[in-house]
């Protein structure tokens, strides 16, 4: 069965630093790109980053770019977002999610995890 | 960036009705890339509809998408009270990916 399930989500400051992790279960983690997805509360969807199986490719969306860093460990099974200066816009469920087919950069989610919620707040 | 706009923002039904829900693109998105995702208060969203009209695994065939270029549809031929949720369409094809605004499906 395959599990995603995130931590670190936390209350932080504007201009803090976090690092969300996601560890992953139930599928060969080295094969699938890999997504994070937020919803700020009450919000829609938001694509945010996403890297590829083999680590070649990283793609962030331009509200992120520069601030936050996607990562993976292949020993561990696990996929991580480095966010830094982080703004109250920031806030938001942040969901870590699967490609649905091995080795392709492009392609849908056909698992996600339950959500990690991040406040940033003074 | 393709932008994806939903209508209505809003669609209120009764169960054993049919819902027809709207995706348009800002560009044109190739249908391998679009997909329609539900999702629930409290839950995580989950894949219905891959490549504009493949059902994901475990979704009941009232559930049909249709669509190509800019304009995609999502059907769900007669309503299950389970089936009152936010809907999402997403295009995976390009970077950034990005998803529709969503629609709500309410109980009338």
């Amino acid at each position: 069965e395959v599990q995603l399930v995130e931590s670190g989500g936390v209350v932080v400051q504007p201009g803090g630093s976090l690092r969300l992790s996601c560890a992953a279960s139930g599928f060969t983690f080295d094969d699938y790109t890999m997504h994070w997805v937020r919803q700020a509360p009450g919000k829609g969807l938001e694509w945010v980053s996403l890297i590829s199986w083999d680590d070649a490719s990283t793609y962030y969306a331009d509200f992120v770019k520069g601030r936050f860093t996607i990562s993976r460990d292949y020993n561990k099974n696990s996929l991580y977002l480095e966010m830094n200066s982080l703004k109250t816009e920031d806030t938001a469920l942040y969901y870590c999610a699967k490609a649905s087919q091995p080795m392709l950069v492009f392609d849908y989610f056909d698992y996600w995890g339950q959500g990690t919620l991040v406040t940033v707040s003074s | 960036e393709i932008v994806l706009t939903q209508s209505p923002g809003t669609l209120s039904l009764s169960p054993g009705e049919r819902a027809t829900l709207s995706c348009r693109a800002s560009q044109s998105v190739s249908s391998s890339y679009l997909a329609w995702y539900q999702q629930k208060p409290g839950q995580a969203p989950r894949l219905l509809i891959y490549g504009a009209s493949s059902r994901a695994t475990g979704i009941p065939d009232r559930f049909s998408g249709s669509g190509s270029g800019t304009d995609f549809t999502l059907t769900i031929s007669r309503l299950d009270p389970e089936d009152f949720a936010v809907y999402y369409c997403q295009q995976c094809g390009r970077s950034p990916f990005t998803f529709g605004q969503g629609t709500r499906l309410e109980i009338k």
